[in-house]
C-alpha cells in the first residue's frame, strides 16, 4: 500500500504566522492527494481536494499544492480555530491512505 | 440536510462481533462509494474500507482484511459495517464517509475525497 508521511509531526506557531505543512507519498500519486482538518472530538472536514482545490466553504488562507510524491498544506496567516490536526490522505490506489497527522499547537 | 449517523458501538469482548450502520439522508445513498475511516484513541485517522455505489465492489485495509465486511441496502439509504473477531486494537471511533467526485478540467480527470462524515460511533474492545 501507499505510504503517506507528514512532516513535522507538530508545529508551534502564533496567531498571524505563516505555517506549512509537507506529505511525502511512497510512491507517485499524481495529484490525487486530498487534506483534511480534524477538531478534538469531532469528525474530519475536507479542506483540500486534487492538491491544491479548495472545498467549499473553505477559507482562502488554506492552499495546497504539489504533485508525484511531495505535496504541501499552506496556512497563510493562522487564526484561533486553525490550531487543530491536519491529515493528508491519498486516493490514487484501490486502499486509500492517511498520513499520521499534523498538529499545529499555540506557541 | 446531507446527513450520517453511525449507530451499533458499544463494549465488546476480544474475539466477538459487531455490525454498525450507517443511515443517510439529504442525498441518494445509491449514486455515492461509501467508505468507513476510524481513528484509535490517541492516534490518527485510518482508512478502513471502500464500496462501490451499487455494491459489486469493496476493498479493506489489510489490518481488517478478511474480519470486516461491508454492505448496503440502497433502497433503506443505509450502509453497513460487519466486524468480526474483534481486537483490542480496532478500539476507535468508526466514522460513516461519503466520497465526492471532482472534476478537474484543466487535466481533464476526475479527483475523489471524502466530503460528508457522520458524527462516529466508539467501538471499544476489552475484556
Amino acid at each position: 500500500d501507499i505510504q503517506l508521511t507528514q512532516s513535522p509531526s507538530s508545529v508551534s506557531a502564533s496567531v498571524g504566522d505563516r505555517v506549512t505543512i509537507a506529505c511525502r507519498a511512497s510512491e507517485s500519486i499524481s495529484r490525487f492527494l486530498n487534506w483534511y482538518q480534524q477538531e478534538p472530538g469531532k469528525a474530519p472536514k475536507l479542506l483540500i481536494y486534487a492538491a491544491s482545490n479548495l472545498q467549499s466553504g473553505v477559507p482562502s488562507r488554506f492552499s495546497g499544492s504539489g504533485s508525484g510524491t511531495e505535496f504541501t498544506l499552506t496556512i497563510s496567516s493562522l487564526q484561533p480555530e486553525d490550531f487543530v490536526t491536519y491529515y493528508c490522505q491519498q486516493s490514487y490506489s484501490s486502499q486509500w491512505t492517511f498520513g499520521q497527522g499534523t498538529k499545529v499547537e499555540i506557541k | 440536510e446531507v446527513q450520517l449517523v453511525e449507530s451499533g458501538g458499544g463494549l465488546i469482548q476480544p474475539g466477538g462481533s459487531l455490525r454498525l450502520s450507517c443511515a443517510a439522508s439529504g442525498f441518494t445513498l445509491r449514486s455515492h462509494w461509501m467508505h468507513w475511516v476510524r481513528k484509535a484513541p490517541g492516534k490518527g485517522l485510518m482508512w478502513v474500507s471502500r464500496m462501490k455505489d451499487d455494491g459489486s465492489f469493496t476493498r479493506f485495509a489489510d489490518a481488517v482484511e478478511g474480519r470486516f465486511s461491508m454492505s448496503r441496502d440502497n433502497a433503506k439509504n443505509t450502509l453497513y459495517l460487519q466486524m468480526n473477531s474483534l481486537r483490542a486494537e480496532d478500539t476507535a471511533v468508526y466514522y460513516c464517509v461519503r466520497e465526492a467526485d471532482f472534476w478537474d478540467g484543466y487535466s481533464s480527470k476526475n479527483y475523489y475525497g471524502l466530503d460528508v462524515w457522520g458524527q462516529g460511533t466508539t467501538v471499544t474492545v476489552s475484556s
